[in-house]
């Protein structure tokens, strides 16, 4: 069935360094593709997001690009900060369609960044 | 605009008792999707509503969960008889269309049954 694999945790990086974090999904079509992250005692809040293939979404330094031909919706940044330290949700919209709403959660990867 | 209000952000429950979770949307959003989070994974999607309406309860275990979301007042999920297995993170997101539109959640309500 469908599925969402995000790569474990803990990450844990100096300031500075380069991150990745490894997300692969099945699913029959071509869903929309999302990252979310959680701050510390804070709700989820949408970080970046691709509808097709190609597509890259982007903020914050963070990106992601959509890789029809792996599956995959890889987050990258070049230089991490301390201020990034948070959990990371790979979201892809597995049910189909143009919802937002109904998404398949990754496990999360808590990322920690020491000075 | 505040953003998706959750309450109670922490509730303890004994074993039988009933829970009771609020979630109020944004100001002007009429969806609302209902996630729970258990102890070492990911959030899974449970109920999506739109005023007044249940669109998708696919997520919903079969017993003792339910959801409404009024025309006036804040989404309710509300489990009865609740088991230790229902121990918790319950989020709530809103958005103000169905599709094409990013979805807001709240902080969360922690739920604990002893």
């Amino acid at each position: 069935g469908d599925s969402v694999t995000q790569m474990e945790g803990p990450v844990t990086l100096s300031e500075e360094a380069f991150l990745t974090i490894n997300c692969t999904y099945t699913a029959t079509g071509y869903p929309s593709l999302f990252w979310y992250v959680q701050y510390p005692g804070e709700g989820l809040q949408l970080l970046l997001k691709a509808t097709k293939a190609d597509d890259k979404g982007s903020n914050k330094g963070f990106e992601a690009t959509y890789r029809k031909e792996t599956t995959s919706f890889h987050l990258e940044k070049g230089s991490v900060q301390v201020s990034d330290s948070a959990v990371y949700f790979c979201a892809p919209n597995l049910a189909g369609g143009t919802s937002y709403g109904k998404l398949t959660f990754g496990q999360g990867t808590i990322l920690t960044v020491h000075p | 605009n505040a953003g998706v209000m959750q309450n109670p952000r922490h509730l303890v429950r004994r074993r039988g008792q009933e829970a009771r979770l609020r979630c109020s949307p944004m100001k002007g959003h009429s969806h609302v999707y209902w996630y729970r989070q258990l102890p070492e994974e990911g959030l899974k999607f449970m109920v999506y509503l739109q005023k007044e309406n249940i669109i998708d309860e696919s997520g919903m275990p079969k017993e003792r969960f339910s959801a409404e979301f009024p025309k006036e007042g804040p989404s309710i999920l509300r489990i009865q008889q609740v088991v230790r297995g229902d121990s918790a993170a319950y989020f709530c997101a809103s958005s103000v269309q169905a599709t094409n539109t990013e979805a807001f959640f709240g902080q969360g309500t922690r739920l604990t049954v002893v």
